[in-house]
């Protein structure tokens, strides 16, 4: 596509539900990131897949994060038995991991965990 | 391990002054950094790369230095605009070579008309 595209935009769920995020990033990108952002705050690294490597998931937070990458497109970021604590806009991002790396980010995905 | 150091506070100028941000940076020098654009309620945007044996990159009213013995770099924004308003951000790659990226909080600019 023209752009990193992420679903849903805005995603309201109770405390303990599981959650799905999806990013679908630019054609021909090798490398996709995922990142979190809490209100007023910065970019929090969660995870980070290059190519066939295996994925640099040394942001997650805990083990109720897990993210997957199948056939080197779509990647999906699951939060299981969500808290409070997960209410953010998470933000995925993909580069042609070549040369200067310029990331194209997605416009986010705002989860609310009442 | 490296950690990125942005003004916390926001920066408030008036239009047609230049304004300065900082990046501080804590451990090794990255192959390159970068600046992005944030505005509310979207993604960051890419604005200007600098690379390690670079001191100065310019692109029209945006100029940004690297000064690898300070670990800094710094944003300018001359002839600054209200439509200039957004939140900055610094980012750099974890390793010399990898393209794992990390990004520094940020500093929110507001430009006064």
């Amino acid at each position: 596509g023209a752009g990193v595209s992420q679903s849903p935009s805005n995603k309201v769920t109770e405390k303990g539900k599981d959650v799905e995020l999806r990013c679908d990033p630019i054609s021909g990108h090798t490398a996709l990131y995922w990142y979190r952002q809490s209100l007023g705050q910065g970019l929090e690294f969660l995870i980070y897949f290059q190519g066939n490597s295996a994925p640099d998931k040394s942001g997650l937070p805990s083990d109720r994060f897990s993210a997957e990458r199948t056939g080197g497109s779509v990647s999906t970021l699951t939060i299981q038995r969500t808290q409070q604590e997960d209410s953010a806009v998470y933000l995925c991002a993909s580069s042609l991991a070549t040369g200067a790396n310029v990331l194209t980010f997605g416009a986010g995905s705002r989860l609310t965990v009442l | 391990s490296q950690k990125i150091e942005q003004n916390s506070e926001a920066l408030n100028i008036q239009e047609g002054k230049t304004a300065t941000l900082t990046c501080n940076y804590t451990n090794y020098s990255p192959a390159y950094l970068q600046w992005y654009r944030q505005d509310p309620g979207r993604g960051p945007v890419f604005l200007l790369l600098i690379r390690e044996n670079e001191k100065e990159k310019r692109k029209e009213r945006l100029k940004v230095t690297f000064d690898t013995t300070l670990k800094q770099s710094l944003f300018h924004i001359t002839a600054s605009q209200p439509a200039d308003s957004a939140t900055y951000l610094c980012a750099l790659d974890m390793s010399g070579g990898g393209f794992k990226t990390i990004f520094g909080a940020g500093t929110r600019l507001f430009v006064k008309a």
